[in-house]
């Protein structure tokens, strides 16, 4: 158990809708990652925040926003979505404090039909 | 931007032989290399890390190895056993220490130890 919590573990919508993923990093982290992992693009970063501000971005569509809280939990919303969105969403925090080392969540995975 | 290629991306070996993953970045300011282990359905889990100031690190029967001349690093797993089995990521991260740390990752090599 690396400490990160993610809500839900399984999401199945419709093409179109939108969703909401949540993700608690581990105790003392200010920083986290949200990853994205398919079948044939691995896993590709997408957003980064550290205590509350947007740190970098990767490669996020426009339909995908993300926040990260007073109390450090983040979300990471995903709209209008598409049959592609369909993947394992991972978030991962750090302290970036002495290190950079990343832990990982269990992840979420989310189906569009 | 960042760029990480991870080769071979299957390898199978026998019970007790070593195994060696390769990844080449192509951004010389990278400074931070961790290896991740996934099951199926799993989360990565860091199982070594490696930062451009050191040019070795051992952990036991793995162990990675850094040549930031030639921009590539390895992963070496010695006596496998099939519970070594899973997909293994490596990954490379830009930006100075304590204020940035985005993770680019490889395609990922599927290792599968047969007993």
């Amino acid at each position: 158990d690396s400490g990160v919590t993610q809500t839900p573990k399984h999401l199945i919508t419709a093409t179109g809708q939108r969703v909401t993923l949540r993700c608690s990093p581990r105790s003392g982290d200010l920083s986290v990652y949200w990853y994205q992992q398919s079948l044939d693009q691995g896993l590709q970063f997408l957003i980064q925040y550290y205590n509350g501000e947007e740190r970098a971005k990767g490669n996020i569509l426009e339909r995908f926003s993300a926040q990260q809280f007073p109390d450090l939990h983040s979300e990471l919303n995903l709209s209008s979505l598409e049959l592609g969105d369909s993947a394992l969403y991972f978030c991962a925090s750090s302290t970036l404090r002495e290190t950079d080392t990343q832990y990982f969540g269990p992840g979420t995975r989310l189906t569009v039909l | 931007g960042e760029n990480v290629e991870q080769h071979p991306s299957t390898l199978s070996v026998q019970e007790g032989d070593s195994a060696v993953i390769k990844c080449t970045y192509s951004d010389s300011a990278s400074n931070y290399f961790p290896w991740y282990k996934q099951e199926l359905g799993k989360r990565p889990q860091l199982i070594i890390d490696i930062r451009s100031n050191v040019g070795e690190k051992k952990d036991q029967r793995i162990a990675v190895t850094l040549n930031k001349t030639a921009k590539h690093f390895s992963l070496h797993i010695t006596e496998t056993q099939p519970e070594d089995s899973a997909v293994y990521f490596c990954a490379a991260s830009i930006g100075p220490w304590g204020s940035q740390g985005n993770l680019i990752f490889g395609k990922g090599t599927k290792l599968s130890v047969k007993p």
